[in-house]
This record gives C-alpha cells, sequence and structure tokens, in this order.
C-alpha cells in the first residue's frame, strides 16, 4: 500500500534550519510530486509549496519563498523540506503529502505522512 | 487570511444530513478537495474533484459544486464523522494552493 514516513520531532533554536524527510513507498515515485502542508497549534491547515517528483520543479508559498527549499531523491524515493531562519511562529506540525494535480488543473494531495513536530524556542 | 472561506463550526444530529461549504473566486475555474482530520492524526481526502471518492471512504460522503462555492454533504451523518474539515484549491491565480480555515463540525 502507499506509505509516507517521515523523519521524527525536531526542537530548534531561532535563526536554525531544520530538513524534515518523507520515505515514500508503495507507487512510482516519479509519477506523482510531493506536497508540504504545516498546521500550527490550534491553528488551520497552510499549503507550503509542491515539487514535482519528475523533474524536480518547485512550486512555493509566496510567504516562504526565500526560506523554504523541497527537493527529491529519485534513487531512495525519499523527499526533503528544508526550513531556514526559523522564528517561532515556524512551530508546527509538517506534513508531506502525495500531491498531484489533474487534467483540470484542480490539486489534490491524497496519501498523507505521519506528521513532524518541529519546535522553535530559545 | 484565506482565500477559501468556511464556516467554522456546524452541528448535526446523529443520523442527519449537513452540509459544509467552501467560498472562493478561484471555484469558479477549480474544484476543490476536502479533508477530514481528527484530533492528533493526519488530514484524509475525502473528496476530490467534481464529485470523487478514494475507495476507502464511505458513500454517505459527497461533494458538490456551483459558481464560486463547493459543498461537501454527509447523508445519516455518524458519530465518526465528527472532526475538522477543510477545502483547498488553487487559489485565484492559479499559482498556488490553498487551504480553507476549516470546520468543526459536531455530531449531536
Amino acid at each position: 500500500q502507499v506509505q509516507l514516513v517521515q523523519s521524527g520531532v525536531e526542537v530548534k533554536k531561532p535563526g536554525a534550519s531544520v530538513k524534515v524527510s518523507c520515505k515514500t513507498s508503495g507507487y512510482t515515485f516519479t509519477s506523482y510530486g510531493i506536497s508540504w502542508v504545516r498546521q500550527a497549534p490550534g491553528q488551520g491547515l497552510e499549503w507550503m509549496g509542491w515539487i514535482s517528483a519528475y523533474n524536480g520543479d518547485t512550486n512555493y508559498a509566496q510567504k516562504l519563498q526565500g526560506r523554504v527549499t523541497m527537493t527529491t531523491d529519485t534513487s531512495t524515493s525519499l523527499a526533503y523540506m528544508e526550513l531556514r531562519s526559523l522564528r517561532s511562529d515556524d512551530t508546527a506540525v509538517y506534513y508531506c503529502a502525495r500531491g498531484l494535480y489533474d487534467s483540470s488543473g484542480s490539486s489534490r494531495m491524497d496519501v498523507w505522512g505521519q506528521g513532524t513536530t518541529v519546535t522553535v524556542s530559545s | 487570511s484565506s482565500e477559501l472561506t468556511q464556516d467554522p463550526a456546524v452541528s448535526v444530529a446523529l443520523g442527519q444530513t449537513v452540509r459544509i461549504t467552501c467560498q472562493g473566486d478561484s471555484l469558479r475555474s477549480y474544484y476543490a478537495s476536502w479533508y477530514q482530520q481528527k484530533p492528533g492524526q493526519a488530514p484524509v481526502l475525502v473528496i476530490y474533484g467534481k464529485n470523487n471518492r478514494p475507495s476507502e471512504i464511505p458513500d454517505r460522503f459527497s461533494g458538490s459544486n456551483s459558481g464560486n462555492t463547493a459543498s461537501l454533504t454527509i447523508t445519516g451523518a455518524q458519530a465518526e464523522d465528527e472532526a475538522d474539515y477543510y477545502c483547498n484549491s488553487r487559489d485565484s491565480s492559479g499559482d498556488s494552493v490553498v487551504f480553507g480555515g476549516g470546520t468543526k463540525l459536531t455530531v449531536l
């Protein structure tokens, strides 16, 4: 079955960077993209961006441009999300999800990882 | 602020029908997808496209679209349907993706 398994809990100081991994299995990695979504404590879902596992094309949320980098490793079916210059309001659960756009251009995220808690605190 | 607007909270009596709505200009051009999230769990896709359900989602969940509004309907709500529901779509420019603010569904 399709699975996305994320790396573990991270605790970082303000100004540091964090890199979260997402190990995929059960499907052809390069046939889909990977979306990243975060959720601050008690808040809603926030889309961070998307990367094509086929060619590495990326599309980042405007508010994170310059601080976020998404990459993939097709040899290991892994996806990564790195966020730099961390602030306290980056404290959140970070999710990867298999992301795709259909023929109408509409997006969906059909399988999700379990989430990675990132805490930013001095 | 989100480009997709949802009611913060909705309630439904057990076994009755409830509609959760999502409004936004981008919905005139793109379909919404809908996600169910229970406390402490990752979101789960329940509806996407015109009205499509992943195979594991019960058929009491359905979707519809009209103008700038997408709707998620649960026909015969069950206690296990109590959760937060989020809509998601491309934004008005088509360059980005946005989530609605979420609707907390209470089953009475």
